[in-house]
């Protein structure tokens, strides 16, 4: 167990839909990454945070949009949703450098499944 | 440029043997660390062995451990003594920077290990 939670495990809806993803980082994490995982695909950088504040952004499209809370806890947001936006959608978090490697650690993933 | 290339789609090696997968990186930052992470065809992903740019010796985790030649921007994953259970996908990563306050981490397209028994 990473610590990382994400939820909902499994999704499915239709074109057109909106839904949103949840992520709970590790305790004392502050850094929180959005990846998209098409299938057989690898990992597609989405978008960054820390304590609150966007920090960088990778290929996520203008119809998906993220936030990061006070508590710490992040939501992805996905609407007008698409058939090619099926994925498995991956949470993580890292903690500051000097508290380890900083490696990322990753929830189980959302994947969403677009009919 | 990638900042992260896997030129291996995919590997086979017989069980119990040795198998390297690839991996080279592309920064000007003197300040990194490089990552391996194993996802199983249960998806999640597994955090497997780090090395860090300033670090003199090869980093070593049970069976597996990494070839890091600083000067070919290199970090091949060499797993030892292959199992079944090794079959999966690889991701070679790297953490740009010694930020505090959130740094960007770049991921390989991945190589799919087969373990043949």
């Amino acid at each position: 167990d990473s610590g990382v939670t994400q939820t909902p495990k499994h999704l499915i809806t239709a074109t057109g839909q909106r839904v949103t993803l949840r992520c709970s980082p590790r305790s004392g994490d502050l850094s929180v990454y959005w990846y998209q995982q098409s299938l057989d695909q690898g990992l597609q950088f989405l978008i960054q945070y820390y304590n609150g504040e966007e920090r960088a952004k990778g290929n996520i499209l203008e119809r998906f949009s993220a936030q990061q809370f006070p508590d710490l806890h992040s939501e992805l947001n996905l609407s007008s949703l698409e058939l090619g936006d099926s994925a498995l959608y991956f949470c993580a978090s890292s903690p500051r450098r000097t508290s380890g490697l900083g490696e990322l650690f990753f929830g189980e993933g959302s994947r969403l499944t677009v009919l | 440029a990638q900042k992260i290339t896997q030129t291996q789609p995919g590997m086979f090696v017989q069980e119990k043997e040795a198998v390297t997968l690839d991996c080279t990186y592309d920064t000007s930052d003197p300040s990194y660390g490089l990552f391996w992470y194993k996802q199983p065809s249960s998806g999640e992903m597994i955090f497997l062995i780090y090395q860090g740019s300033y670090d003199q010796q090869n980093a070593t985790e049970g069976r597996y451990s990494l070839n890091f030649q600083k000067a070919r921007k290199s970090a091949n994953l060499v797993i030892s003594a292959s199992q079944l259970g090794d079959s999966a996908m690889y991701f070679c990563a790297m953490r740009e920077g010694l930020s505090n306050t959130g740094n960007q981490f770049y991921f390989g397209t991945g190589t799919s290990l087969t373990v043949i028994p």
